[in-house]
């Protein structure tokens, strides 16, 4: 089974600085993605930014992109000039690729999450 | 592109009626679907994995007679909470797997259901 841990309950920044969230994660898996989503007020989940575990090179989304070690098993998100849209609750996930609909492929293991407010 | 809707957004309903959730993509096909539970201030818990043209697999703990999911086509999976009752309130969120082009799951905007 996998698991996905954020450090970081609770995170705040100053508009137009930059912050990072932190995620590790532990699994035996070798062929999986990792994602990060941020969930507003509204309570949408929206989808941030994704890493094939297979790449070596960082995922990056404009302001948003991460830091993927994989021999750590870590998977950081830095925010870029933060702006009040950036106000949110992030979860990293952990994503097991599979073929055809073996046990638990495709499913996503989620973090507790990191309250991010952005102050002006 | 990749857009998930959810009907209803929010449900009142009296306890022991059954009340009908669904979920659509919108500009994709989706041969897996996801359904979760989220308690305030908690991550989302996984309820079941929702297969078109078959049964759905349920989470350890979940009662598949109270949460029937049906996956009727490839753009809609609907979740019917029977004989509802208080404990059962809580915010819904579906998710379908864009499994064609980039394995990602996008969610819908959520259901939250009140039982009185």
């Amino acid at each position: 089974a996998q698991t996905v841990t954020q450090s970081q309950p609770e995170m705040s920044v100053q508009e137009a600085e930059t912050v990072t969230l932190s995620c590790t994660y532990d699994t035996s898996e070798n062929n999986y993605y990792l994602f990060w989503y941020k969930q507003p007020p509204s309570r949408q989940m929206i989808l941030v930014i994704r890493q094939e575990a297979y790449k070596q090179q960082n995922a990056t989304e404009n302001r948003f992109s991460v830091n993927f070690q994989k021999a750590a098993k870590s998977f950081s998100l830095k925010i870029s000039d933060s702006q009040l849209g950036d106000t949110a609750m992030y979860f990293c996930a952990f994503m097991k690729l599979g073929s055809g609909s073996g046990a638990g492929s495709y499913q996503l293991t989620f973090g507790k999450g990191t309250k991010l407010s952005v102050i002006p | 592109g990749a857009v998930v809707s959810q009907h209803p957004s929010w449900v009142i309903c009296k306890s022991g009626t059954s009340v009908k959730i669904e979920c659509r993509s919108l500009d994709f096909q989706a041969t897996t679907m996801f359904w979760y539970r989220q308690f305030p201030k908690q991550s989302l818990m996984l309820m079941a994995t929702s297969n078109e043209g078959s049964k759905a697999t349920y989470e350890q703990g979940v009662e598949k007679d109270k949460f029937l999911i049906n996956h009727a086509s490839l753009t809609l999976s609907t979740l019917t909470v029977t004989s509802a009752h208080p404990e059962d309130s809580s915010f819904y969120i579906c998710s379908a797997l864009d499994g064609g082009l980039s394995d990602t799951q996008y969610f819908g905007p959520g259901t939250r259901l009140t039982v009185l």
